[in-house]
């Protein structure tokens, strides 16, 4: 089972930030929060992945609160191309030999 | 660099027919896998390799095979297809150190 919770759907109007919130209550220390999306049943691509500390890419920033339970991912600028379902997954430490558990994401509609 | 390919884009079979979905990956990595993507649904394991001649089963795993004899291709086959093998298939794979997974572009299946 996924070890995350997201809300089924959100609306954003474009050039505005999107926050897509991820309740993981249960991680474990030596877990990471990985980001995910997939657009119109494309393969799923990888936006970001943290630890403890925020972290920033090109893509988006991922906001991993003090105690780790919850996190958020911001685009900054969405455009209408950020339409997807996002994908929030806690994963362990091994890299690519730990397996990725989804679960039903959060589908991001931007309006124009 | 191609990345992930898979092949073909869109399958039909009959019930009992057997058949084999290919993925190649030029990026020489380790970590190869196969999910299955149901309508509305997350993806779901089915199988996993972590290197030529090593291969594991996932969450779903019941229905196929799969062998990894090259470190490039890692094909997933179905032995006597059913309509509940309807689905969307996706390839990925990872170095075993990376954080990222690289997802092919799908296999859309439909079984008679």
């Amino acid at each position: 089972d996924a070890k995350t919770t997201q809300p089924p759907s959100m609306d954003c109007a474009e050039g505005r930030a999107a926050n897509l919130p991820c309740n993981h209550s249960t991680i474990s220390g030596n877990e990471y929060v990985y980001w995910y999306r997939q657009i119109h049943s494309q393969g799923p691509q990888y936006i970001i992945h943290g630890l403890k500390n925020n972290e920033t890419n090109e893509m988006a920033s991922l906001i991993i609160t003090e105690d780790r339970k919850s996190s958020t991912l911001i685009l900054p600028h969405a455009t209408l191309r950020d339409t997807a379902v996002y994908y929030c997954i806690v994963r362990g430490t091994q890299g690519g030999s730990e397996k990725l558990v989804f679960g039903k994401g959060t589908k991001l509609t931007v309006n124009p | 660099n191609a990345g992930v390919t898979q092949t073909p884009k869109f399958q039909v079979l009959k019930t009992g027919q057997s058949m084999t979905l290919q993925c190649a990956q030029d990026m020489n990595h380790e970590y190869m896998s196969w999910y299955r993507q149901d309508p509305g649904m997350g993806l779901r394991l089915i199988h996993y390799s972590v290197g030529a001649g090593i291969t594991d089963q996932g969450e779903v795993p019941n229905g196929y095979n799969v062998s990894r004899s090259t470190t490039e291709d890692f094909p997933l086959r179905l032995l006597s297809a059913a309509p509940s093998q309807t689905s969307v298939y996706f390839c990925a794979s990872s170095s075993i150190l990376a954080h990222e997974q690289f997802f092919g572009p799908g296999t859309r299946l439909t079984v008679l």
